[in-house]
């Protein structure tokens, strides 16, 4: 069984500062890590993926993450986050194995941006 | 608009009636998958296609939810004898063949159930 934990509800921030998201994971095999952003009464857009190799890897927006395998981790960073960065952000995983269709996501962390 | 489009947007129907939703895919895309969202909730798993195979339903599904997708091009999802509890946003998403892919996700149906 696959599953991802996100361990905040919420995340609030001034604008300018650092945003972190955190996210932790769970597969039996090896992990495929996504992250999506979802803006009210709309669907889910990709940010940016860990599938092998480095570590960090950067995505849209000026989003990055750090694939942590010894903590079983992906979080979410931004240096200075933008009021337009408020929304809903999930963490999702698939097992690089048989079944790597299956994308299992966490309950989401709302982030809000304060001006 | 090449990405993945779903209709309606908005669905709301009385308790007890069938409703049925459609999604297209982007074209080139083998998988489809179908997602269940309730408020607060990331989405959970329905679904999946490969071509026009459905190769895995989720418990979630029971009975009264049939999914298909004829030619494995377009996609349906119909509700039968709807419930309140089937009130949610219902997503679907599409991905190349490839596991590292991401999908690509629709705007949602959101259904009410009164």
């Amino acid at each position: 069984a696959q599953s991802v934990a996100q361990p905040e509800d919420q995340v609030n921030v001034a604008e300018g500062n650092p945003l972190t998201v955190k996210c932790t994971y769970s597969v039996s095999g090896n992990p495929y890590l996504f992250w999506y952003v979802q803006y009210p009464n709309r669907g889910l857009q990709f940010l940016l993926k860990y599938i092998t190799g480095d570590n960090l890897v950067k995505g849209s927006y000026g989003f990055e993450a750090e694939f942590n395998k010894s903590q079983t981790s992906f979080h979410l960073k931004k240096p200075s986050a933008l009021v337009s960065d408020s929304a809903l952000y999930f963490c999702a995983v698939r097992d690089m194995g048989v079944n790597d269709y299956k994308l299992s996501f966490g309950a989401g962390t709302t982030v809000t941006v304060r001006a | 608009d090449t990405g993945v489009s779903q209709d309606p947007r908005h669905k709301i129907t009385k308790r007890g009636q069938n409703v049925t939703f459609r999604c297209d895919p982007i074209s080139e895309h083998n998988r489809l998958y179908w997602y269940r969202q309730t408020l607060g909730q990331g989405p959970e798993f329905l679904t999946y296609f490969q071509n026009e195979a459905q190769l895995e339903k989720s418990r979630l599904l029971s009975d009264r939810f049939s999914a298909e997708r004829p030619k494995g091009s377009f996609s349906t999802l119909e509700i039968q004898r709807t419930e309140q509890g089937d009130s949610a946003m219902y997503l679907c998403a599409s991905s190349s063949e490839q596991g590292h892919t991401e999908a690509f996700f629709g705007q949602g149906t959101r259904l009410t159930v009164v």
